[in-house]
């Protein structure tokens, strides 16, 4: 299983600090996606970063890449209570089937 | 704007029956995948269609079936629900095989 797993379970932090949440994968992928998910809702693809990169963003995301460690994280700088939701990573092979996705991280933001 | 549609929202079924949730798009994807997601775990793959034409198994298929009707539509059926399909049901789609997916808002469905 390319299984992406996210640590940690659930984080809580004030408005206005960063938060970072950790994805490990097993195996060779073709790019690794972070997805966000609001209580009784879908999920929101936030970024996708390739397997050739190491480090993309995009406003207050920043995703990195590390293939040898088979990890990647996510920052979210000056968070907002807003961003309060359900944090995934998922890991495609590049091929038709779907993504792989972990467990998730539950962040909570304190106003 | 639509994106990804599913219905119904909410289901509540007895052991035995069977349904069919319905999905459908309208971006002109040429993917589209049916997930579940159980309490504090992430998505699982049940079936997918690279294309309209083809669907193929995913991660956890037993118990279930799905016909790609066209382009657009995407349905999941349970021929003789059990409860352990009670669940969330996600229908997502993707214009390409290296883009990232737009999902619907889900399915509720419990299982008695």
């Amino acid at each position: 299983s390319q299984q992406g797993e996210e640590d940690p379970q659930a984080l809580s932090i004030q408005e206005g600090e960063n938060a970072t949440m950790n994805c490990s994968y097993k195996t060779s992928i073709n790019n690794l996606q972070w997805y966000r998910q609001n209580s009784g809702r879908g999920l929101v693809h936030l970024i996708l970063i390739r397997s050739n990169e190491r480090e993309k963003h995009s406003g207050r995301l920043r995703v990195t890449l590390d293939t040898s460690k088979k990890s990647s994280s996510l920052l979210i700088t000056a968070s907002r209570a807003a961003d309060t939701a359900s944090y995934f990573c998922a890991v495609s092979g590049g091929g038709a089937d779907g993504l792989t996705f972990g467990k998730g991280t539950h962040l909570i933001i304190q106003p | 704007n639509a994106g990804v549609t599913q219905t119904p929202k909410f289901q509540v079924l007895k052991t035995g029956q069977s349904m069919t949730l319905q999905c459908a798009q309208d971006m002109n994807h040429n993917s589209m995948y049916w997930y579940r997601q159980d309490p504090g775990m992430g998505l699982r793959l049940i079936y997918y269609s690279a294309s309209e034409g083809t669907t193929d198994k995913g991660e956890v298929p037993n118990g279930y079936n799905v016909s790609r009707l066209n382009k657009r539509e995407f349905s999941l059926r349970l021929e003789s629900a059990a409860p352990s399909q009670t669940s969330v049901y996600f229908c997502a789609s993707r214009q390409g095989y290296r883009q990232p997916q737009h999902f619907g808002d889900g399915t509720r469905l419990s299982i008695l």
